[in-house]
């Protein structure tokens, strides 16, 4: 069993829609991360959060400690958010490398 | 201020030669690590460190491949002898040292494909 899981590996949803993408976790986590993968291959990080809810423009960020569970949402959502969305955790404390799931391949039809 | 910048962007060896990797971290930051994303997988950590020390090499096959970051200069993975099977992304990332149990952010660089021939 993976140490994160996430859910949906594929979505496919129409341009504003409210989108959801879960993550669980097994082990104990000093923080967890959320990425974005464009088609060209390059990754920017959205959100990194310990506890709580983050939010930046449309994404939203929550996790839940005792349950071992994240979400990030997009809400309005738009074709430019088409990408990999990928869940990461640091699972030891301090900086340490981080150990990922298998991401969710969102498309935003227009 | 510069992010994360990797060199090459694209590498072509054949079998049997070596590949070098770069990796130059954000301004100030003094945490480097290295992922590896093989065809149509996740991504797998390889191996972190700090300058002039490896702290966690536990990701990296043990023979073949090594890194290091030393105290002047970029960060560099090296591959020696490659084989079909060392093809993939490699991407690097740094972040910032804030010490103790806090987990920081990380920047991720633009990857290079390597393709072995």
């Amino acid at each position: 069993k993976n140490e994160v899981e996430q859910s949906p590996q594929n979505l496919t949803a129409q341009e504003g829609e409210f989108i959801t993408i879960n993550c669980s976790y097994s082990v104990g986590i000093s923080a967890l991360h959320w990425l974005q993968q464009h088609p060209g291959g390059g990754i920017v990080s959205l959100f990194m959060l310990s506890s709580g809810k983050k939010k930046h423009g449309r994404l939203i960020a929550t996790i839940n400690i005792q349950e071992k569970h994240s979400s990030l949402h997009i809400t309005a959502s738009h074709p430019r958010d088409s990408a990999v969305y990928i869940c990461a955790v640091s699972l030891r404390g301090g900086a340490d490398g981080l150990t990922f799931g298998k991401g969710t391949h969102l498309i935003i039809q227009p | 201020n510069a992010g994360v910048m990797q060199n090459p962007r694209h590498l072509v060896r054949r079998r049997g030669q070596e590949a070098r990797l770069r990796c130059s971290p954000m301004k100030g930051h003094s945490h480097v690590y290295w992922y590896r994303q093989l065809p149509e997988e996740g991504l797998k950590f390889m191996v972190y460190l700090q300058k002039e020390n490896i702290i966690d090499e536990s990701g990296m096959p043990k023979e073949r491949f090594s890194a290091e970051f030393p105290k002047e200069g970029p960060s560099i993975l090296r591959i020696q002898q490659v084989v079909r099977g060392d093809s993939a992304a490699y991407f690097c990332a740094s972040s910032l040292s804030r010490g103790g149990e806090i987990a920081d952010t990380q920047y991720f660089g633009p990857g290079t494909r390597l393709t072995v021939l």
